[in-house]
């Protein structure tokens, strides 16, 4: 009955190559978003979808692209991975847009270890 | 026991003690504020909410007090028990359209027995 899911748990991959990280939500919710966390633990917004349209995109490196195949998914896949990737990497997904309905639910996160 | 939040990023506090953690917001548009709690290894997890319209709100053994004059938050966690150990973020909902949360930097609760 897990609301918000996301696979891997842990990766751990050289520098240079292409990883993707998935997220699944069955809370029926019309957003999601991607997360990264630092070492210091500061979360910062990377992308958000709406009905699998982006709607945040925000100043990140455009060797990382989201994909939402459809509503219930949104998956994020880097290229030429680099060592200040290393994060936390959350998804998080929320019912929709409108006011009344800002609340937002994390899944687990993904470690990315790049060396 | 009391923080100030992104001077303090540790706060510990005996069990059984009140804690309050404070958090400095930016935008004085922000119109939706939550706080959540992250444990060691998961995600964050919401613990309770307040609008602009409101300067308090209370949940189970949490409330949260808004001060929209000085853009100041708080969390005040009654009867500390070990589980309350995690780091506690505020987040402002910035864009007016509600569609996007900016986080605090955390503060870091340690319970002691």
């Amino acid at each position: 009955d897990t609301a918000v899911s996301q696979t891997p748990k842990y990766l751990v991959t050289q520098m240079g190559n292409d990883k993707s990280i998935k997220c699944e939500q069955n809370l029926g919710h019309d957003t999601m978003y991607w997360y990264k966390q630092d070492s210091k633990k500061f979360l910062k917004i990377m992308f958000s979808y709406n009905n699998k349209e982006l709607i945040i995109n925000e100043t990140v490196p455009n060797r990382f692209s989201p994909k939402s195949p459809d509503k219930a998914h949104l998956n994020l896949h880097i290229n030429s991975l680099e060592l200040g990737d290393s994060a936390v990497y959350f998804c998080a997904s929320r019912e929709n847009v409108g006011k009344g309905q800002e609340t937002q639910y994390f899944g687990p996160g993904t470690r990315l270890l790049v060396l | 026991g009391e923080s100030v939040g992104l001077h303090l990023p540790t706060l510990s506090v005996q069990e059984g003690d009140n804690s309050i953690i404070n958090c400095a917001y930016s935008n004085s548009a922000s119109d939706y504020f939550i706080w959540y709690k992250q444990e060691s290894g998961k995600g964050p997890q919401f613990i309770i909410d307040i609008r602009s319209n409101m300067d308090k709100r209370q949940g189970q053994r949490v409330t949260v007090l808004l001060n929209k004059t000085v853009k100041h938050l708080s969390l005040q966690i009654a009867a500390t028990q070990p589980g309350d150990s995690a780091v506690y973020f505020c987040a402002e909902n910035i864009d007016g359209g509600g569609n996007k949360l900016t986080f605090g930097t955390g503060t870091q609760l340690k319970v002691e027995l």
